[in-house]
C-alpha cells in the first residue's frame, strides 16, 4: 500500500516562474508532512515541513500548503531557479517514521 | 556540525555474496534509520534505532538483512546472501528531535548486485 503518492514523475518550468509539486496521502495518522530535495549522488536534504494542524507554512521562496479534507499537499517554489533542479520527495511522519512518496523530478530551465 | 557519514560510497558484488554498510550519525543523535531507495522510487524504511535498541524493523527482510547499533552510536547493515533485487542506494539518517523536524541523511551507499 502506498501511503504517500506523487503522481507526477517530472515537471519542467521556466526560470522565474512558479513550480508547484503535488502530493497525495492516505494515512490520516500523519502528524507532520515534510519535503526533501535530492541532488544526484547525494542524500536527501530537508527543505520544509508542516504540521497537520496547519494549512500553510512558508520559508523564503518555499511554501507548503496542506488540504486535510482532500488529503493533499503541495510545495510552491517562487521564483524558481536553475539550482532548484532536483528530485523532490514528499513524506508523512507517523510514530517517528517518515514514509516517502516516489519523488518528482523538477527541471528549471534558464 | 559534521554530517552523517556512510561508507563505502559504491559496492558491486555478485549475487549470493555478502556485503556490509557502515554509518556514523551526527554526534548526539539518538535515533538512527536505514532506508533502501530503489531506482525510481522513494526511500523505504528498513529499520529504526533509538540509541542501541530497535524501534521498528517491520520492513527489514530478516532472512537476509541484519542491522546493529551496539554502542548506540554507529551502525552496520548487512545483507547475506545478496539478491539481484537488493540493488539500490542504502541511506542512513539520524535525528535529534524527532522525524517531524526532519532527519539528516548521509550520501548513501550505492549497491549493485550482478
Amino acid at each position: 500500500d502506498q501511503q504517500v503518492k506523487q503522481n507526477s514523475p517530472s515537471l519542467s518550468v521556466q526560470e522565474g516562474r512558479i513550480s508547484i509539486l503535488n502530493c497525495d496521502y492516505t494515512n490520516s495518522m500523519f502528524d507532520y508532512f515534510l519535503w526533501y530535495k535530492k541532488y544526484p549522488a547525494e542524500g536527501p536534504t530537508f527543505l520544509i515541513s508542516i504540521s497537520s494542524i496547519k494549512d500553510k507554512n512558508e520559508d523564503g521562496r518555499f511554501t507548503v500548503f496542506l488540504n486535510k479534507s482532500a488529503k493533499h499537499l503541495s510545495l510552491h517554489i517562487v521564483p524558481s531557479q536553475p539550482g532548484d533542479s532536483a528530485v523532490y520527495f514528499c513524506a508523512g511522519e507517523d510514530t517517528g517514521k517518515l514514509i516517502f512518496g516516489q519523488g518528482t523530478t523538477l527541471q528549471v530551465k534558464p | 556540525e559534521a554530517g552523517v557519514a556512510q561508507s563505502p560510497r559504491y559496492k558491486i558484488i555478485e549475487k549470493r555474496q555478502s556485503v556490509a554498510f557502515w554509518c556514523n550519525p551526527i554526534s548526539g543523535h539518538a535515533t538512527l534509520y536505514w532506508y533502501q531507495q530503489i531506482l525510481g522510487q522513494g526511500p523505504k524504511l528498513l529499520i529504526q534505532f533509538q540509541n542501541n535498541g530497535v524501534v521498528d524493523d517491520s520492513q527489514l527482510p530478516k532472512d537476509r538483512f541484519s542491522a546493529e547499533r551496539l554502542k548506540g552510536v554507529d551502525s552496520t547493515l548487512k545483507i547475506q546472501p545478496a539478491k539481484l533485487e537488493d540493488s539500490a542506494v542504502y541511506l542512513c539518517a539520524s535525528s535529534l528531535r524527532g522525524a517531524n523536524y526532519g532527519y539528516t541523511f548521509g550520501s548513501g551507499t550505492r549497491l549493485t548486485v550482478v
